[in-house]
């Protein structure tokens, strides 16, 4: 019944070392997207995808990319994580980018850095 | 700037009802959502509003005042698993959420 899915649930890299995050979802949704979130702190948006068209946040580091290969999958790339990036990464799906859409959010991926 | 406030923590008794409020600041309104995030796991759906008026969903109700730029998240009967925080998050005119920090919720015996 997962809707969608998020792996791994936790992440371990090194400080430097390229990490990729990865979503999945099975509802068929036209936007996705990724937040990422730190504790405590309001979910910050890095980037959006309405289907193929990319929607990259003003303040979203560099450091940070993103790929839709198809609908199903959408990946988060870093390129080169800091102490700082070590946070919740939630993807989450909405069927149009619309009023009243609400989300629907994997279950995240928190990632350590060390 | 477009903003949301809400408390950062409150504490209710098992059983007893609790009211979460939200006020916010966008540019254009396309409704007020309210998530439920348990600690270490992904926010979950609770209600929209886009309408001034309360909406009754079981123990949960919500309510929205666009004139005051004012929302409110009541929990009556609470139980132990309602202790989470309860995120405010406003749509803007270009359909971006704005999002609040949270309100965390304890529940105790």
């Amino acid at each position: 019944d997962a809707m969608v899915i998020q792996n791994p649930r936790y992440q371990v890299t090194q400080f430097g070392k390229p990490v990729t995050l990865s979503c999945s979802q099975t509802l068929n949704h036209n936007v996705m997207y990724w937040y990422q979130q730190k504790s405590s702190q309001a979910p910050k948006l890095l980037f959006h995808y309405y289907d193929k068209d990319f929607n990259n946040e003003a303040d979203t580091p560099d450091n940070f990319q993103s790929r839709r290969p198809n609908t199903s999958f959408c990946f988060l790339d870093i390129r080169s994580p800091g102490l700082g990036d070590a946070a919740m990464y939630l993807c989450a799906t909405s069927r149009v980018r619309g009023g009243g859409e609400k989300l629907f959010f994997g279950s995240g991926t928190q990632l350590s850095v060390l | 700037g477009q903003n949301i406030d809400q408390p950062t923590e409150m504490t209710a008794t098992e059983g007893a009802i609790v009211q979460i409020n939200c006020t916010y600041q966008t540019s254009g309104f396309n409704g007020l959502f309210w998530y439920q995030q348990h600690a270490g796991e992904a926010p979950t759906f609770l209600s929209y509003n886009v309408l001034d008026g309360l909406e009754e969903k079981g123990r949960f109700s919500s309510f929205l005042s666009r004139s005051k730029g004012y929302s409110y998240l009541l929990l009556k009967e609470l139980q132990m698993k309602d202790s989470a925080s309860y995120l405010c998050a406003a749509m803007d005119s270009n359909y971006q959420l704005i999002w609040g920090a949270g309100t965390k919720l304890i529940i105790k015996p």
